[in-house]
């Protein structure tokens, strides 16, 4: 069964520190697999994009890597911010028979900084 | 903003009630999505439009009516809802609906509340 977990469900960190985000999943075939931020009453918004080939990405203070032997995903977050407060959400793309991609989610991880 | 927009961005109605969602993207994508968020659960994928034309239908309910008059609009037509349709409902779109590593551009949803 294609399926996209997420530890820890939630997470509490003070501002300036780092925090790491971890993501399993069993989707097969894999095709790519995406981390998005959520803020409260927004829409998804991408943060990373990553193939099969690809170990590390990062976007200024994300760093998102992939092992995909272990079918592991981390998102790591370097000296939080305020604004970091949201939910992440991993998400993994297999591609179909028919030319498509089908998307499984992760329930995502809501993390909260305080000052 | 992030190009695609919804309206509006909070819904209260009856069961008996007859509503309708709008979405409307400005990027010059080509596919078009409906996804029904829930507390703790994953993004469920409702619909799917690809150049107007519906491709995908995943089992959703005949009270949810969706509409692709032209491939900036999406609408979703609720009537008879119940109480568990209660959800952040999230429109999106890519590039295309085929091909690997598309990147969704969601709106800010529309949270629903069914009395």
């Amino acid at each position: 069964k294609n399926q996209v977990e997420q530890s820890p469900q939630s997470l509490i960190i003070l501002e300036g520190k780092n925090c790491t985000l971890q993501c399993n999943y069993t989707v097969s075939p894999f095709s790519n697999l995406r981390w998005y931020k959520q803020d409260t009453g927004r829409g998804p918004v991408s943060l990373t994009i990553m193939t099969f080939s690809e170990n590390t990405k990062s976007n200024g203070r994300y760093t998102a890597t992939l092992d995909a032997d272990t079918k592991q995903s981390s998102l790591h977050i370097t000296a939080s911010q305020l604004s970091d407060s949201a939910s992440y959400i991993c998400v993994v793309s297999r591609d179909t028979n028919f030319g498509n991609e089908k998307l499984t989610f992760g329930t995502g991880t809501r993390l909260t900084i305080i000052p | 903003e992030t190009g695609v927009t919804q309206t509006p961005r909070h819904l209260v109605m009856g069961m008996t009630n007859k509503k309708s969602l709008k979405c409307e993207q400005h990027l010059g994508h080509n596919a078009m999505y409906w996804y029904k968020q829930s507390a703790k659960k994953p993004l469920e994928l409702m619909f799917v439009y690809s150049l107007e034309e519906r491709v995908e239908n995943n089992s959703v309910p005949s009270r949810f009516s969706p509409e692709c008059p032209n491939s900036s609009h999406l609408f979703l037509h609720l009537h008879t809802l119940q109480p568990e349709d209660s959800a952040l409902y999230l429109c999106a779109s890519s590039q295309d609906e085929f091909g690997g590593a598309n990147v969704l551009t969601f709106g800010a949803g529309s949270r629903l509340t069914v009395l």
